[in-house]
């Protein structure tokens, strides 16, 4: 079965660079996703990789997927305290015939501090 | 502008009274989804739909039910509402399978 997992809190200062890790466990993921959750928020796209790249550059994000080791991570660069919010790693499987689900790890508070 | 949007945002019921959270997508996607976040345990499906009239059990569909007559609609019914379905209910929409979700804001149903 599907499982991901990331650590609960990162404390980073304004201006450092975050890096995010997660790791997941179905190696049939098509893609991989990071969404970004404010607080009383909804879920909010960040960026996404498909599993047979190893990496991904947006901005100040950067994706990189470790597929032999089943690892995923996602830095920011710059980090500003409007970057203070949870990020959920998720991955995409085929189950169940036609579902196509999203798995999402337990989520990341990212606490940036001035 | 191209959104998933829920209502109502909050609501707070009582046991055993039916409601229903409505979700719309103005995207024409073929893919809907619906969610539940709670705390330590992140987000769990509920139920997808692939297309109008085609729906299916997500994760955890027990006290839930899906209908999907229209393209853009995805409502979440429950019949007889639980304190245990007391929670952070998500709307999702992607063009189709294998590809991003986008979400709604997010419905905050408080069960008593």
């Amino acid at each position: 079965g599907e499982d991901v997992e990331q650590s609960l809190f990162l404390s980073v200062r304004e201006g450092d660079s975050s890096v995010i890790n997660c790791t997941y466990t179905d190696s049939s993921s098509t893609y991989l996703y990071w969404y970004k959750q404010e607080p009383g928020a909804g879920l909010q796209l960040l960026t996404y990789i498909f599993s047979n790249m190893d990496m991904k550059q947006d901005q100040r994000l950067t994706v990189l997927l470790n597929k032999k080791d089943k690892h995923l991570s996602l830095r920011i660069a710059d980090t500003q305290t409007g970057d203070s919010a949870i990020y959920f790693c998720a991955e995409g499987t085929n189950s169940g015939g036609s579902n196509y689900k999203l798995t999402f790890g337990k989520g990341t508070l990212l606490t940036v501090n001035p | 502008e191209a959104q998933v949007t829920q209502n109502p945002r909050y609501l707070i019921t009582v046991t055993g009274k039916k409601l229903t959270v409505t979700c719309s997508q103005n995207m024409n996607h073929e893919y809907m989804s619906w969610y539940r976040q709670d705390p330590g345990l992140g987000l769990r499906q509920i139920y997808y739909s692939m297309n109008v009239e085609v729906t299916d059990k997500g994760d955890v569909p027990e006290g839930y039910k899906v209908s999907r007559k229209e393209k853009r609609n995805f409502p979440l019914i429950l019949e007889s509402p639980s304190p245990n379905q007391t929670s952070l209910y998500f709307c999702a929409s992607s063009i189709g399978t294998g590809r991003e979700q986008y979400f709604g804001p997010g419905t905050r149903l408080t069960v008593t």
